[in-house]
């Protein structure tokens, strides 16, 4: 059984980067069978896909087109996990942050629970 | 403005069946046999409960079932239980290595 656990704060302030992490139980940031991705949520702009890790023969990541020159997915492999950093930051980048596994075409079929970020001074 | 459109809302009575729409493009829902659905209880996880169009992860109900026509998916609830009240998202990939949501569709259990 996969469970993600997310951690980071809930409040930046403007201009400053956005910091999250997601650490993996019951499989692995570096599996061949899994990508990782974020997704956020919030009323005025829905669900938004953001962008993705995995690996396969060698690290690779995907980002949206909307935050791609602001966007970051890291893995640690040491402590299995993926992290999402989203530099200048505004308050239209207040949303829930999810974590999820998944390939784009399959499904994602475990979320973490949710980070609440609010963009604020 | 979510690139996917999904009615804001629906509706059904215990027991009965309801559909969810979702419309896209020739270049998401009807270019690529991706369409995944999202049930969301707000302040869970939201919880895949379609993919590929028509396929059931493990451990979600039969009374879930997808299809697709063209450049529109739907997604639909039969035998409504109370704790099928949720939003649901539709999502399809987009090309480019890229992931399209709907705005989602509040369903209410009369």
């Amino acid at each position: 059984q996969v469970h993600l656990q997310q951690s980071g704060p809930g409040l930046v302030e403007p201009s400053q980067t956005l910091s999250l992490t997601c650490a993996i139980s019951g499989d692995s940031v570096s599996s061949n069978s899994a990508a990782w991705n974020w997704i956020r949520q919030s009323p005025s702009r829905g669900l938004e896909w953001l962008g993705r890790t995995y690996y396969s023969s060698k690290w690779n990541n995907d980002y949206a087109v909307s935050v791609k020159s602001r966007i970051t997915i890291n893995s640690d492999t040491s402590k299995n996990q993926l992290s999402l950093h989203l530099s200048s930051v505004t308050p239209e980048d207040t949303a829930v942050y999810y974590c999820a596994k998944g390939w784009l075409a399959g499904g994602l079929d475990c979320w973490g629970q949710g980070t609440v970020v609010t963009v604020s001074s | 403005q979510s690139a996917l459109t999904q009615p804001p809302s629906a509706s059904g009575s215990p027991g009965q069946s309801v559909t969810i729409s979702c419309t896209g493009t020739s270049s998401d829902i009807g270019a690529y046999n991706s369409v995944s659905w999202y049930q969301h209880h707000p302040g869970k996880a939201p919880k895949l409960m379609i993919s590929q169009v028509s396929k059931r992860p493990s451990g979600v109900p039969g009374r879930f079932s997808g299809s697709k026509s063209g450049n529109a998916a739907s997604l639909t609830v039969s035998g409504l239980q109370a704790d099928d009240e949720a939003d649901y998202y539709c999502s399809s990939y987009g090309g480019s290595n890229n992931l399209l949501f709907g705005g989602g569709t509040k369903l209410t259990v009369l």
